[in-house]
């Protein structure tokens, strides 16, 4: 079955310290694969995707994103987090029925 | 300004009562879809359409009920079987073959 898991429920990293997000996912076929960000009380905003291609993907906001097929991963990163990043992040895929299939999401707490 | 809308941001109903929440779009994509999120649960998906005048079960859509008699729009009926709505509900929609959503800001629904 296809599935998305991102084991953090909860980080909290200082502002400026690099930031990395897990997300492992469980799809046969070539994956498509989002992350997305929510503030409070807000909607979904795609931050980067990855389809094909360079496995290395930028993104806005400064962030970007690697995907390893041997790990099954698509781990986000930042190189320095601003107070701003505190949300919530959802890692997603693209099953193969037209849905997409969300992670439990990883909330982020910036510490000043 | 593409993107799409949801109304109304806060909706409060009386147990008992169907309610129905207004999903927009003006990207003039084919399909659409419909989440409910609760703190700690991620996205559930209600109700999806991949064309008008057709739509799918998700994977709870007990006590809900969407119809899409236009390309735009997609509403969603939370109706009195429903045994517990208050959550924060997301309409999304996707134009592309590679299943890219765009979120709305969401209505969070409270019953009293």
């Amino acid at each position: 079955a296809q599935s998305v898991t991102q084991p953090d429920i909860h980080i909290t990293v200082s502002e400026g310290a690099s930031l990395e997000l897990r997300c492992n996912y469980s799809y046969g076929a070539t994956p498509y694969l989002f992350w997305y960000v929510q503030s409070p009380g807000q909607g979904l905003q795609l931050l980067l995707k990855y389809f094909s291609g360079d496995t290395l993907v930028q993104g806005i906001k400064g962030f970007e994103a690697e995907f390893k097929r041997s790990q099954s991963s698509f781990n986000l990163r930042k190189p320095s987090v601003h107070w701003s990043d505190a949300a919530e992040y959802f890692c997603a895929v693209a099953g193969n029925t037209g849905k997409l299939i969300f992670g439990q999401g990883t909330t982020l707490q910036v510490k000043p | 300004d593409g993107g799409i809308t949801q109304s109304p941001k806060y909706l409060f109903r009386k147990e008992g009562q169907n309610v129905t929440l207004s999903c927009e779009q003006n990207l003039n994509h084919d399909a659409m879809y419909w989440y409910r999120q609760d703190p700690g649960q991620g996205l559930r998906l209600i109700y999806y359409s991949q064309i008008v005048n057709d739509f799918q079960k998700g994977d709870i859509a007990e006590g809900y009920s969407v119809s899409r008699e236009k390309k735009e729009s997609f509403p969603l009926t939370v109706t009195s079987a429903q045994k517990n709505p208050t959550a924060f509900y997301l309409c999304a929609s996707s134009g592309t073959s590679y299943n890219e959503q765009f979120f709305g800001p969401g209505t969070r629904l409270t019953v009293l």
